[in-house]
């Protein structure tokens, strides 16, 4: 079974100070994708960033970026030059392959606050 | 554009009621999802649709049913309202490819639809 795990509920960070946001994951299997979404207060789910567990390279998609360490099993979030705009609950998420499909398994979450 | 779209976005009614969120997405995208978030944000994956193969998770009550009219579309339907049914419940949808890992697996979800019921 997969698991995914963020041990922060809640974080501050100074606007304009980067930050990064935790996550360790658990599998068996030895393919498989590791995203990040942002929930505003809003409600939506906003797609930010893909690490595939064959990538070598970390992903980046403008101020984000994955600190992924395999052996450790570890995807950390990193948002560089905080914003007001990046205040949200932010969850990782692992793609799980459920019987042909291809399912999020989903972290409790870590609630970011951005102080001006 | 809307990717995802799911309707509507808010709903109140009463225990014992049947009712229906609609889901649709423009992507061209081949497997569709339902995902349920609790009060404490966690959000569980209820169904999956690919193909008219539907998987569901077996905490599911089987009140939930969702309905797939083409490839465009998954409608969820919840019969016999509870209030443990409030939650928000997302739509989301992805092409998803055999083999490796690609980006083209990432979901993308609908706006969501906020159940309460009395």
């Amino acid at each position: 079974a997969q698991k995914i795990t963020q041990t922060q509920p809640g974080m501050f960070v100074q606007e304009k100070e980067a930050v990064t946001l935790d996550c360790t994951y658990d599998t068996s299997d030895q393919s498989y994708g590791l995203f990040w979404y942002k929930q505003p207060s809003s409600g939506e789910m906003i797609f930010l960033i893909y690490q595939g567990s064959y990538d070598e390279q970390n992903a980046t998609e403008g101020r984000y970026s994955l600190n992924f360490q395999k052996a450790r099993k570890s995807a950390n979030l990193v948002i560089s030059a905080s914003q007001l705009g990046d205040s949200a609950m932010y969850f990782c998420a692992m793609r799980a392959r459920g019987a042909g499909s291809y399912q999020l398994t989903f972290g409790k979450g870590t609630k970011l606050s951005v102080i001006p | 554009d809307t990717a995802v779209s799911q309707t509507p976005k808010y709903l109140v009614t009463q225990m014992g009621n049947d009712k229906s969120i609609k889901c649709e997405q423009n992507l061209g995208h081949d497997t569709m999802y339902w995902y349920k978030q609790d009060s404490k944000k966690f959000l569980k994956i209820m169904f999956s649709y690919n193909n008219k193969e539907l998987i569901i998770n077996e905490t599911v009550p089987n009140r939930f049913s969702p309905k797939s009219p083409d490839k465009a579309h998954l409608n969820l339907h919840i019969n016999s309202l509870e209030l443990g049914d409030s939650a928000v419940y997302f739509c989301a949808s992805t092409r998803v490819r055999g083999g490796r890992e690609g980006q083209d697996e990432t979901q993308y979800f609908g706006p969501g639809t906020r159940l309460l019921v009395l």
